[in-house]
């Protein structure tokens, strides 16, 4: 099963800042996917992210907002942009080595912005 | 849009009794239903990945079943425990869609 090491665990931001989450992936992975959850609301899909090509952005998500990078299969950042009260949320990253055993999480990020 | 249900919202269960919560999902077009457990500071972790209508899959005290035909499943936790206290999401994955749907998840509190 893979481990995924994501950091920071939380932070507190100030309106109009912009903050960049790590993951990184104890295995090559080909697609690594990003999510939040908003208070109060389900995981949901921001990008996958694939080594080599830009990611793929879900309805309401945009690159400007949530740009993310993939050097390599190992590896991904998501940056959270100019950031508002309203990007509050939890932001996890995760990866499928199999459709047969399930997602892999990191820890989460509790991003707070004030 | 495809939308996944999750009932109760949250669950307060006596340690030792036993409990059961719901996932609807869209029966159209379904490829696989996945439970998640979701502890405070912690990753979440898949319990189960359920294919096939009639599925029963069972980890320790915890167990699912599945009905594709009407779009349910249930998640049943035997003899509750403290360390079973965490919120429970499952996910939908439906052809068309390509991507998981999560549900808003049930947050269960065992009380010693």
């Amino acid at each position: 099963s893979a481990v995924i090491s994501q950091k920071p665990s939380r932070d507190i931001c100030q309106r109009g800042t912009s903050l960049t989450i790590q993951c990184q992936v104890d295995s090559q992975v080909t697609m690594m996917f990003w999510y939040r959850q908003q208070p109060g609301q389900s995981l949901t899909l921001i990008a996958t992210a694939n080594q080599g090509s830009e990611a793929t952005y879900e309805s309401g998500f945009v690159i400007d907002k949530f740009p993310i990078s993939r050097p390599n299969l190992t590896f991904s950042t998501l940056t959270v942009s100019n950031m508002s009260p309203e990007d509050s949320s939890i932001y996890l990253c995760s990866v499928e080595e199999d459709r047969a055993t399930g997602l892999f999480f990191g820890s989460g990020t509790q991003l707070s912005v004030l | 849009i495809l939308n996944v249900e999750q009932s109760p919202q949250s669950l307060h269960v006596q340690e030792g009794d036993s409990t059961n919560f719901t996932c609807s999902f869209p029966s159209s077009n379904f490829y696989a239903l996945h439970w998640y457990r979701w502890e405070t500071a912690k990753s979440p972790e898949a319990l189960f990945v359920m294919t096939l209508n009639g599925d029963e899959k069972k980890k320790g005290r915890i167990s699912a079943t599945l009905n594709t035909k009407e779009g349910y499943s249930y998640l049943y936790i035997k003899g509750s425990q403290p360390e079973d206290s965490a919120t429970y999401l499952c996910a939908s994955y439906n052809f068309g869609n390509e991507k998981l749907t999560f549900g808003t998840g049930t947050r269960l509190t065992i009380i010693p």
